[in-house]
């Protein structure tokens, strides 16, 4: 595709409820990045995918949080047991190489709402 | 890890004034600071970016500084337009393998004409 593609652009769940956020990467990008940004806040790191590997999690906020990663492409964030304060834009974003000094292509984000 | 500081968190300016925006990090291995522009609604996306072998860059009416001593650098706006307006945000990585940018909270820029 053109540019980094999220699906869904927004989710509302109840408090519980799991969910899962998708992110399409450009193709051929090697690294693939998820952010989370709260209203009015910054963008708070998650995680990062090499490849299919994810050399950094450090960003998960909690155990619920968790993200894999397909055929060097296809990532799926999943929220399980989703809280109040899980409601955020989550962000993803790929580069080509994954080498920290290169420009990150940013989906249009999810907007999750938790009630 | 990096930290990233950014003021102000906001910055209400007229048409034609010019705009700075500054950041600080704490990571002295960080060698590459790019600026992100994210619109109401819209994708952030890069704007500019600088090296830490370079002390300033400039592309039109935009420019950014650094100050590697002082571990801060900055984003200069000249001649400010409406199309200005927009949360921008700083980042700061040390371009390493595996490394990741930390974004500061970001500047909401306000342009009125």
């Amino acid at each position: 595709g053109a540019g980094v593609s999220q699906s869904p652009s927004n989710k509302v769940t109840e408090k519980g409820k799991d969910v899962e956020l998708r992110c399409d990467p450009i193709s051929g990008h090697t690294a693939l990045y998820w952010y989370r940004q709260r209203l009015g806040q910054g963008l708070e790191f998650l995680i990062y995918f090499q490849g299919n590997s994810a050399p950094d999690k450090s960003g998960l906020p909690s155990d619920r949080f968790s993200a894999e990663r397909t055929g060097e492409s296809v990532s799926t964030l999943t929220i399980q047991r989703t809280q109040q304060e899980d409601s955020a834009v989550y962000l993803c974003a790929s580069s080509p190489h994954g080498t920290g000094d290169e420009k990150l292509f940013f989906g249009s984000g999810t907007q999750l709402s938790v009630l | 890890g990096e930290n990233v500081e950014q003021h102000p968190s906001t910055l209400s300016v007229q048409e034609g004034d010019s705009a700075v925006i500054k950041c600080t990090y704490s990571d002295s291995a960080s060698n590459y600071f790019p600026w992100y522009k994210q619109e109401l609604g819209k994708r952030p996306q890069l704007i500019i970016d600088i090296r830490s072998n370079v002390g300033e860059k400039k592309d039109q009416r935009i420019a950014v500084t650094l100050n590697k001593t002082a571990k801060h650098f900055s984003l200069h706006i000249t001649e400010t337009q409406p199309e200005d307006s927009a949360v921008y945000f700083c980042a700061a990585s040390s371009g390493a393998g595996y490394s990741t940018l930390t974004f500061g909270k970001g500047t909401m820029l306000l342009v009125s004409p």
